[in-house]
């Protein structure tokens, strides 16, 4: 057990739904982030959190909104998606951002998302 | 930013045989080098890393090397064996980065 639970593991949504993922670690890091994998495709950052603030917003469409209440807790809020925005979000954490502790991420299970 | 290519996508040994995955990165202040494992249907798991103040690293069966000059990077695994077979993803990052910058994977089967 790594200590990173995502919920839903798995969802199905329709174009004009609304839903969330979550996250939640368990290993007292200090910086989360989410990531995107499609096949084929390298892992593709999203969002980086530390300490509750936004640090990173790499190039993501609005439709895909992060929100990081605490330290331990990290949202990915989804509207009016597409369907080639079906993939795996990975969640992941780390002590502190990778620059700066000892780089090693732990990561979620993942949640599987298919937009129809 | 930091771009990684990975080679190859897929690659096929027998089990027992050695298998090498090499990547490259574009930023030359990039001075963390990890590298990840993820089985079917499992979440990615760090399995060796490399810094650049060294040339390489050995962990039982694994090795990474680094050449900095030529900003290139591999993993090597020996005496395959069939829990070998996974995707492996390269990844650099480096001071003042916020987060890792991924490979795009290779697909390792090890065929009993």
């Amino acid at each position: 057990e790594t200590g990173v639970t995502q919920t839903p593991r798995h969802l199905v949504m329709g174009m004009t739904n609304k839903k969330s993922l979550k996250c939640e670690q368990h290993l007292g890091h200090n910086a989360m982030y989410w990531y995107k994998q499609s096949a084929k495709k390298p892992l593709e950052l999203m969002f980086v959190y530390s300490l509750e603030e936004r640090v990173e917003n790499n190039s993501v469409p609005s439709r895909f909104s992060p929100e990081c209440p605490n330290s331990s807790h990290l949202f990915l809020h989804l509207h009016t998606l597409q369907p080639e925005d079906s993939a795996l979000y990975l969640c992941a954490s780390s002590q502190d951002l990778v620059g700066v502790g000892t780089g090693e991420l732990f990561f979620g299970e993942g949640s599987r998302l298919t937009v129809l | 930013g930091e771009n990684v290519e990975q080679h190859p996508s897929t690659l096929s040994v027998q089990e027992g045989d050695s298998a090498v995955i090499k990547c490259t990165y574009s930023d030359s202040a990039s001075n963390y080098f990890p590298w990840y494992k993820q089985e079917l249907g499992k979440r990615p798991q760090l399995i060796i890393d490399i810094r650049s103040n060294v040339g390489e690293k050995k962990d039982q069966r694994r090795a990474v090397t680094l050449n900095k000059t030529a900003k290139h990077f591999s993993l090597h695994i020996t005496e395959t064996q069939p829990e070998d077979s996974a995707v492996y993803f390269c990844a650099a990052s480096g001071t003042g980065r916020r987060a890792l910058t991924f490979g795009s994977g290779t697909r390792l089967q090890v065929q009993p």
